[in-house]
């Protein structure tokens, strides 16, 4: 049972490069979100999604796009990386009113 | 702003004491809690979580208290273990938006 899968584990980019993070859940999940988790500041959402198709903005989508394409995935993208998104990218995913599981984590790097 | 916070960055307690982390949150709207913890390199795994239309919930060695009034939330470990050494997260989301609000983190460190 693989839960929920981020792809890739670590990234290292250069200022001004484009990357897509890619998350993906096997429990059929409504709901799924993308944290960033910096020192002192604990997890702070970027986007969410609550179900196919849509999407909405967390605490912090500056600088973010998402995508919900399929039900089982989604996508975190960054279209000019900038040295204030190094951070380590956690996905999550649920169903209503229930807990969120989480993935293992992206630790990205831009210098 | 922040909606949830937890004011103790750290917390150290001895092998078979109990630990006690403490959550504040500022909207009114929340009505589910949780608390998750965290070891290093790992993504956050679920270990409890309280309704608003309860004041406490069991599992274990957990407990989690929830004080509605003084919108407030705490975990009790009892007895606490080394393997309990973790950063623990308090989160809160209403059920109109399905958003999970995190709190900073309490890193707790358990003293063999």
């Amino acid at each position: 049972n693989a839960g929920v899968t981020q792809t890739p584990k670590f990234r290292v980019l250069k200022t001004g490069q484009s990357m897509t993070l890619l998350c993906a859940q096997d429990m059929n999940h409504e709901y799924m979100y993308w944290y960033r988790q910096d020192p002192g500041m604990g997890l702070r959402l970027i986007h969410y999604s609550v179900g196919e198709g849509t999407t909405a903005k967390g605490e912090v989508p500056d600088g973010y796009n998402v995508s919900r394409l399929k039900k089982q995935n989604f996508l975190l993208g960054l279209e000019s990386a900038a040295p204030s998104q190094t951070s380590v990218y956690f996905c999550a995913s649920s169903k209503e009113n229930t807990e969120a599981f989480f993935g293992q984590g992206t630790r990205l790097t831009v210098v | 702003d922040q909606q949830v916070k937890q004011n103790s960055p750290s917390l150290s307690v001895q092998e078979g004491r109990i630990s006690i982390l403490n959550c504040d949150y500022t909207n009114s709207m929340f009505d589910y809690f949780l608390w998750y913890k965290k070891y290093p390199a790992e993504g956050p795994t679920f270990l409890i979580s309280i309704s608003s239309i309860k004041d406490k919930n069991e599992d274990g060695r957990f407990t989690v208290f929830l004080n509605k009034s003084a919108k407030h939330l705490s975990l009790h470990i009892v007895p606490s273990q080394p393997g309990d050494s973790a950063v623990y997260f308090c989160a809160a989301s209403d059920v109109g938006t399905y958003k999970y609000i995190f709190g900073t983190g309490t890193r707790l460190k358990v003293l063999a």
